[in-house]
């Protein structure tokens, strides 16, 4: 079991520019969750998936941020537009039934 | 709305020795899940120990070892015989049942030779 698989681990991105973070949840995991952990700081929750449904996006930004987590393939954070202040590391986690989680080792994102 | 306080921006400690790191909470819920995590330079996030609000017997993994006060609302990590590999940031964290992690703003603790 290769745990919760996260790409790319670094990602750079100029200002304006989109970013796309990707998840893959351990086997037999359905529920996805994304964090975002600013510099110096503890992760916050962002967003809530099940397979093709958000369930709670109460952590999400109203502007430039998606989520969604098809019936087939990785879970996607998607960032439009992005702006410095969106620099930091995003995590996923991931559980079979909304608990014994597994985090994901984070996408370290860059807005230069 | 649940928040967590981790009053100890840094801590450090001296190898062989112990060290603990606060942790309070608040919350009106009765059930719930408390948790430490370690995250090393690597980012990666490991679970050092958990806890269930229902248990009253503090959990134990090793050398790492919990004081839960229910009615403090409070949740201390001690770390016995602190090792080099020890180092990292702490986070304590909070779950109530099929719900989001509410994370504190860690402790970034060092082990001095």
């Amino acid at each position: 079991n290769a745990g919760v698989m996260q790409n790319p681990r670094h990602l750079v991105r100029r200002r304006g520019q989109e970013a796309r973070l990707r998840c893959s949840p351990m086997k037999g995991h359905s529920h996805v969750y994304w964090y975002r952990q600013l510099p110096e700081e503890g992760l916050k929750f962002m967003v809530y998936l099940q397979k093709e449904n958000i369930i709670d996006e109460s952590g999400m930004p109203k502007e430039r941020f998606s989520a969604e987590f098809p019936k087939e393939g990785p879970s996607i954070l998607r960032i439009q537009q992005v702006v410095r202040g969106d620099s930091a590391a995003y995590f996923c986690a991931s559980s079979p039934q909304g608990n014994g989680y597994t985090f994901g080792s984070g996408t370290r994102l860059t807005v230069v | 709305a649940q928040t967590v306080t981790q009053s100890q921006p840094e801590m450090s400690v001296q190898e062989a020795e112990t060290v603990t790191l606060s942790c309070t909470y608040d919350t009106s819920e009765s059930d719930y899940y408390l948790f430490w995590y370690k995250q090393p330079p690597s980012r990666q996030m490991i679970l050092v120990i958990r806890q269930e609000a229902y248990k009253q017997q503090n959990a134990t993994e090793n050398r790492f070892s919990v004081n839960f006060q229910k009615a403090a609302k409070s949740f201390s990590l001690k770390i016995s015989d602190s090792q080099l590999g020890d180092a990292a940031m702490y986070f304590c964290a909070y779950r109530s049942y099929g719900q989001n992690f509410v994370f504190g703003p860690g402790t970034r603790l060092s082990v001095l030779p």
